[in-house]
Parts: C-alpha cells; structure tokens; sequence
C-alpha cells in the first residue's frame, strides 16, 4: 500500500515549456485534488475530482488542466509554464468529502 | 466566499508545556469540516485532527485537540505536553462542499 505518489519529485522548466505531473493512489479513494503552496502561504486549490470521469475548478485553476480516467490517477498538466507556477505541488486524495485527505509528497517546480 | 485566517506567524513554547494555536474562519455555510495540519521540515502534509461543523463535542486525537467555538466562527488547535518534534508549520482548514481552503499558517517552535 503505497498511498499517494507523485512523480516527479523536482522538475525545472523553461517558460512556454508543457509538462505533466503524475499523481496516483492505490486507497480507491472518490476524491482527488491538486493543490499548490507558495512561500509563506498555505495550499490553494488548482483543481479536483469526485470520481473517474468528474473533475471541476478550485481557487486557482488557470493554466492548469487536469483529467481522471481512472480512479487512481490524476495528472496535472501545466499547458505553457510561467514563472508565476514556479511552486510546490501536492496532490491528495480521500475518501469522500469529510475527514482526512491523505497528501503526496510533493513535487518541486521551478520555471525559469 | 470560504476564507480562514491564521494570525500567528509564529509560536514559541517551551518542551512540555501546551500551546493553543489560533484559527478563524468565514463561511455563510452551516456544513463545513475544519482541519488542522501539520508540515514538518521535511515538507510532507500530516493530517492531525477534524472537526465537523455539526460534531457537538470537541474533537480529540492523542495530545491533539480543537477547540471549536462555532458561534465565534474559532477553531483553535490546542497542543498539550509538547515535544521537540512538534517543531513544525500548522495549517487550519476548511472544506465546504468540494472546495478546500488553507490558512497561512503558523511556525511553531518548540525550546528544550
């Protein structure tokens, strides 16, 4: 039982560059979520999903798209990067809304 | 919109005294769930207690417990006998529906 999993743990990219952060969980955990921390500020919200099939927007979800086809994965993809995405990236997942999200490790992102 | 606030950059407390942690938050909602988190320096997220906002006792886990005054719209984190690995950032939280939102948090530095 692995939990959550991101991949990968730290990536560097050009601006305009494309990329996919990679999340899964093997819980059969419904609820999935994208999630962005910034220095000195908690997480926000970039996007989420209820199930396969289901994803919607959070608090920030410009320049991000994402999608689920399955109900263990649920990529990321940052379209043309800016500076701006230059962040921290978790993904999380849980059983429903209520209680405990169970969080990845996090990736590392820096656009240069 | 669903907005909580964290005004303590940082706390000192010494090793094994307890320490409240403040939190408030904003919602017109009557269904929330409130979160406290933890972030060590190594950076992962450490769920450490929930509280529903129709829960009528306070919710204890271990040494962890919050104190829900819901009338003050308050959900403060109350650490007793603390430990020199407690030393870590702590995040409140709301969830309201699908949408999640995280305080700035606050850096809690525990002294031998």
């Amino acid at each position: 039982n692995a939990g959550v999993t991101q991949t990968p743990k730290f990536q560097v990219l050009k601006t305009g560059q494309s990329m996919t952060l990679q999340c899964a969980q093997d819980m059969n955990h419904e609820y999935m979520s994208w999630y962005r921390q910034d220095p000195g500020m908690g997480l926000r919200l970039i996007h989420y999903s209820v199930g396969a099939g289901i994803t919607d927007q959070g608090e920030v979800p410009n320049g991000y798209n994402v999608s689920r086809s399955t109900t263990e994965d649920f990529p990321l993809r940052l379209l043309s990067a800016a500076p701006s995405q230059t962040s921290v990236y978790f993904c999380a997942s849980s059983k429903g809304q209520g209680r405990e999200q169970y969080f990845g490790p996090g990736t590392r992102l820096t656009v240069t | 919109a669903q907005k909580i606030t964290q005004t303590q950059p940082g706390m000192f407390v010494q090793e094994k005294e307890a320490v409240t942690l403040d939190c408030t938050y904003d919602t017109s909602d009557q269904s929330y769930g409130l979160f406290w988190y933890k972030q060590p320096s190594s950076g992962e997220m450490i769920f450490l207690i929930y509280q529903g906002s129709y829960d009528e006792q306070n919710a204890t886990e271990g040494r962890y417990s919050l104190n829900f005054q819901k009338a003050r719209k308050s959900a403060n984190l109350v650490i007793s006998a603390s430990q020199l690995g407690d030393s870590a950032m702590y995040f409140c939280a709301m969830r309201v529906n699908n949408d999640m939102r995280f305080g700035a948090g606050t850096r809690l530095t525990v002294k031998p």
